[in-house]
């Protein structure tokens, strides 16, 4: 089954504690994608990779980091989270060739930074 | 900057009537527009995926059209079911990067 897969879907964290979510596609996709999502402010893209080792920021990159060393696989890496993180984060992935295709969201991962 | 907005942000209707969603970018130069649908506290389903160079694209009871020019599409729903209940999000490609609006929640009464 085509799939994009995160790991954990729920954490519960403190202030300053490293961590790092997993993010996981089945399909080949070049394209790959975070996002976090907060209440009136819709989804916002974090981070982006058009392929292995190309990544580029979005529009709200502080805090985070990615990286892109195998093509199924972007992890998302909080270095010192901070309560301002706290959101619901969605890896998407889809080709890009030509104009592009559909985004393909995982489940979501739900953060809270106490 | 690309910004997208959603109007309304909310709408309620009874179960069997049409309806249409609508979704603006300020931007024109996008490659393609999507719309998803998001059902509480769950993920993101792709309903439909329009090029750049599409005028509409059809699913079942759903439309959607884009006219790039003006920056608008719009998300037609043919007789609405209670399950159709959810938000409907849009969302542009812009360059290499993805902007959505924040969405209109639908209720289908039944």
């Amino acid at each position: 089954e085509a799939q994009v897969t995160q790991n954990p879907r729920y954490l519960i964290t403190v202030t300053g504690k490293k961590l790092t979510v997993t993010c996981s596609q089945n399909m080949n996709h070049e394209y790959m994608s975070w996002y976090r999502q907060d209440p009136g402010l819709g989804l916002r893209q974090i981070y982006y990779s058009m392929n292995v080792e190309v990544t580029d920021k979005g529009d709200v990159p502080e805090g985070y980091k990615v990286s892109r060393k195998e093509k199924r696989n972007f992890p998302l890496i909080l270095e010192s989270p901070s309560p301002n993180q706290t959101s619901l984060y969605f890896c998407a992935s889809s080709f890009v060739g030509g104009t592009g295709g559909e985004q393909y969201f995982g489940p979501g991962t739900r953060l809270t930074v106490t | 900057k690309q910004e997208v907005t959603q109007i309304p942000a909310a709408l309620s209707v009874p179960e069997g009537e049409n309806l249409v969603l609508n979704c603006s970018f300020t931007d024109s130069a996008i490659y393609n527009l999507q719309w998803f649908r998001q059902d509480p506290g769950k993920g993101l389903t792709s309903l439909l995926l329009i090029q750049s160079s599409q005028r509409e694209q059809t699913s079942g009871r759903l439309n959607a059209s884009l006219d790039k020019s003006s920056g608008r599409s719009t998300l037609y729903i043919a007789a609405s079911q209670p399950g159709d209940s959810a938000t409907y999000l849009c969302a542009v490609r812009t360059g290499n990067q993805f902007y959505f609006g924040t969405g209109t929640s639908l209720t289908v009464i039944p």
